[in-house]
């Protein structure tokens, strides 16, 4: 199956700090999500994106489709302590499968 | 709170025993995919019911089947389990089918000893 790379695969960060992460692919996707996962709970949707070269925000969250349909970005902007979990990145073909990347873990330092 | 929610929570079972998970979909949801989510790792789709047909499939052996009901809520069934099929099992509802407006439940968390 497709391979979705997420990289850093962790990061920690003082709170107020932006953060950066990005996501890759070897196939071209015709959607991307952007998901946020805290312990004991599934994944929640926190922006999707559905054309190349697409920029969209959600509140402090950026998110682009890359114009190779390869890549996507993810930005948080003045990072606070509930920003903490795994963001993963997740791109579908044009069925409903939904591949997912490998995850972002997040730790905000106060 | 999605609406979506999975029993049971935790479950232990020895491989070659066969688990049933279930799921109860959001209310007006008649789509539920379910996904397999490997400790550290992403999830995978293991495949979607749409009205009580399955609609999709990834790349999962027979041995993984799966049933949804009139009321739209589904079970997931594994047999013979093996020691990898540990993993978070997550359940998905939606209105259309479609995967960004899916809500995923809590999971259920399979041991295979």
């Amino acid at each position: 199956g497709q391979q979705l790379n997420q990289s850093p695969q962790s990061m920690f960060i003082q709170e107020g700090e932006d953060v950066s992460m990005n996501c890759t692919s070897s196939s071209i996707f015709n959607t991307w999500l952007w998901y946020k996962q805290d312990p004991g709970e599934g994944p929640v949707l926190l922006i999707a994106l559905y054309k190349a070269g697409e920029l969209t925000s959600n509140g402090r969250l950026t998110a682009q489709f890359g114009i190779t349909r390869k890549d996507s970005f993810l930005n948080i902007s003045a990072s606070i302590p509930s920003d903490v979990g795994i963001y993963f990145c997740a791109g579908q073909t044009g069925a409903n499968n939904l591949f997912f990347g490998t995850g972002t873990r997040l730790t905000v330092i106060p | 709170e999605t609406g979506v929610t999975q029993s049971p929570t935790h479950l232990i079972k020895t491989r070659g025993q066969q688990v049933t998970l279930r799921c109860s979909s959001q209310s007006g949801h008649n789509t539920v995919s379910w996904y397999q989510q490997a400790l550290g790792q992403g999830p995978q789709f293991i495949f979607q019911y749409y009205r009580e047909e399955e609609n999709g499939r990834g790349n999962f052996p027979p041995r993984f089947s799966g049933l949804q009901f009139p009321n739209y809520s589904s079970e997931l069934n594994v047999n013979a389990l093996e020691l990898d099929d540990s993993a978070l099992y997550l359940c998905a509802s939606s209105q259309t089918g479609a995967v960004d407006t899916q809500y995923f439940g809590p999971g259920t968390r399979l041991t295979v000893l």
